[in-house]
């Protein structure tokens, strides 16, 4: 059964730093999402991205923060500059075109110290 | 007022025995609800859509009632497997960003 697929699995970094997490989406999907999900909090949308653009995206998702598909197969999410707060799982989605289940990845466990 | 709200549990049952948990949600924009699962530390797969009508699922049912805003998912002959945390999920029509409850944690112990 396809699913998505995320790296690195977990990634400590120092604040101040940027990272990047990359997603590679089940290949008939043509919309992606990011969430976050803080230690012991509910999962929380950051964004959305279809046609090669975001469609969508939280108040979370601030300017620190980025979306690409470099190629056919990735997407990737940037903070450019990591924060304490920024430290989280986080999840890749994606979904077919006019569904509306989403299938997600087993996540990145970003630490920021 | 939250847009989606569980009762946090724990939820503590013996094996066999039967669960119902329950969420509302806010905005009556929603379309298309979800129960996903979630284990510790892992990512939330999904349990089942939950349909007007109700539906069903081998020992999962799921009802949804769109006048009072409510959604609940009943669990019949409780596994040890069935241990985890229950996120109730809505969103509106189309590929638009899930909504997510905090989520209900269940422990079932033989």
């Amino acid at each position: 059964e396809p699913e998505v697929t995320q790296t690195p699995s977990h990634q400590v970094t120092q604040m101040g730093q940027e990272v990047i997490l990359r997603c590679v989406p089940i290949s008939n999907h043509l919309y992606f999402y990011w969430y976050r999900q803080i230690l012991g909090q509910k999962v929380e949308f950051l964004v959305s991205f279809y046609n090669n653009e975001i469609s969508e995206k939280s108040e979370i998702f601030d300017d620190q923060f980025s979306v690409e598909r470099p190629d056919g197969s990735n997407f990737t999410l940037k903070i450019r500059s990591t924060k304490l707060e920024d430290s989280a799982m986080y999840f890749c989605a994606s979904s077919v075109r006019g569904q509306e289940t989403q299938y997600f990845g087993p996540g990145t466990r970003l630490l920021v110290l | 007022r939250k847009e989606v709200e569980q009762d946090p549990g724990p939820f503590n049952v013996p094996e066999g025995a039967t669960v119902a948990f329950n969420c509302t949600y806010s905005n009556s924009a929603s379309q298309s609800f979800f129960w996903y699962r979630q284990d510790c530390r892992k990512e939330p797969k999904l349990l089942m859509s939950v349909y007007s009508s109700g539906n069903e699922d081998g020992r999962f049912t799921a009802q949804l009632n769109r006048a009072s805003q409510y959604i609940s998912l009943l669990i019949r002959d409780s596994k040890l497997s069935d241990s985890a945390t229950y996120l109730c999920v809505v969103n509106k029509p189309g590929n638009t960003p899930l909504v997510f409850g905090k989520g209900t944690r269940l422990s079932v112990i033989a």
